[in-house]
Formats: structure tokens, sequence, C-alpha cells
């Protein structure tokens, strides 16, 4: 069974950083591209960045361009956010999804809250 | 950026219905389109990727159809368990992938 779960969100003051993780099982890690897509409360899905099977090639959204680094250990199975100048309209649920087309298994999601 | 507009923003149907969610995209997607279900509280779960391919463990009520800028989700006939929010998401302008608004599928 494909598993994501991820972790590391938390309360972070405007400016402040994060790094999230997402530990995935159940299928060959190695193998997949992965992505993270994002959803504010109460509002709707956007796509934040991906990575391909090496880690050689990463995407992202003009939105977070040149503040997040995605960024994964196949050793470990493990995808990874690295959040930097965070502002309140980071504030969201982050999840991890295989693929970085069409995204077929996603995690259950962590909470990032921007606030001082 | 491809935008895709969801209509309607909420529709509301009974059980057994037959329900019709539009998408429509800015400019041509081809067939690059994938639609998803999320419940409260929970992740999104792939349904039809490619427009119309019914993704794993999908039951046959749900079905997708279109091409280019104009798409379809249809549910034959609503089950309790199909009330929840839906959104399209386009895959041809890669890497900037998009998703629509959203249609919030509401029991009446």
């Amino acid at each position: 069974e494909v598993q994501l779960l991820e972790s590391g969100g938390d309360l972070v003051q405007p400016g402040g950083s994060l790094r999230l993780s997402c530990a995935a099982s159940g299928f060959s890690f190695s193998t997949y591209t992965m992505s993270w897509v994002r959803q504010p409360p109460g509002k709707g899905l956007e796509w934040v960045s991906g990575i391909s099977i090496s880690a050689a090639s990463t995407y992202y959204a003009d939105s977070v361009k040149g503040r997040f680094t995605i960024s994964r250990d196949n050793s470990k199975n493990t995808l990874f956010l690295q959040m930097n100048s965070l502002r309140a309209e980071d504030a969201a649920v982050n999840y991890c999804a295989r693929s970085i087309t069409t995204f077929d298994y996603w995690g259950q999601g962590t909470l990032v809250t921007v606030s001082s | 950026e491809v935008v895709l507009t969801q209509s309607p923003a909420t529709l509301s149907l009974s059980p057994g219905e037959r329900a019709t969610l539009s998408c429509r995209a800015s400019q041509s997607v081809s067939s690059y389109l994938a639609w998803y279900q999320q419940k409260p509280g929970q992740a999104p779960r792939l349904l039809i990727y490619d427009a119309s391919n019914r993704a794993t463990g999908i039951p046959t009520r749900f079905s997708g159809s279109g091409s280019e800028t104009d798409f379809t989700l249809t549910i034959s006939s609503l089950e309790p368990e199909d009330f929840a929010v839906y959104y399209c998401q386009q895959r041809s302008d890669w890497p900037r992938i998009t998703f629509g608004q959203g249609t919030r599928l509401e029991i009446k």
C-alpha cells in the first residue's frame, strides 16, 4: 500500500523558515518524481514544487521561487521542502504527492501557519 | 498560465441523480486534464486522468470527457459518499501545473 506521511508543519513568524518532510513507503520511491501541493485554509489547491527522480531537475511555482527548495533522499525514501522567508500567504496545508504531472497518491498533509 | 474555470461553483443534487461538472481551460490543454475529489479533512483523491481514464479503484459511475478547452466530469447516479469538492487540473503547460477553483457538490 502506497503511503505518504508529511511532517514538520508548525507555527512560524513572518520571515521565518521551516523544513517539511514526507516519508514514502509501499512503492519504489527512487523511481518516481514527486511534488508538493498546498491548500490555504478554506481555499483551493496550488502546485508548489516538483522534483525529478534523481533530483537533477527541480521546478517551482512563481509564488515560491527563490524562497523554497525541494529535495529528496532516495536512500531514506524521503522528500523535503525547505521553506524560507515565509509570508502570511504561505499559510496552508502542504501535501506531498507522487508524480510531477498527475498526482495519483497524496499524503494527509501538514499545516504551516505564518503569524506573529 | 493556463486558467481553469469550473462551473457551477456549487451543485445541489439528491442521491441517485446525475451530476455534471464542467471545467473550461483558457487555452487548449489537449487531453491533459485530471479530476480530483476532496472530502472535508482529507487529501484529494485522483478520479480521472488524461480527460477520460478512471484511476485505479474508481467506481464506474465516474466518467470524464472532453478535449482542448472543455471538459466534463459526470457522476451517473450519486451515492451519499460522492458529496464533496471536485477539482480539475491541467498538466499541458507543465511544469506550470494549475488547478480549477473547485465545484462543491452538496446534498439537496
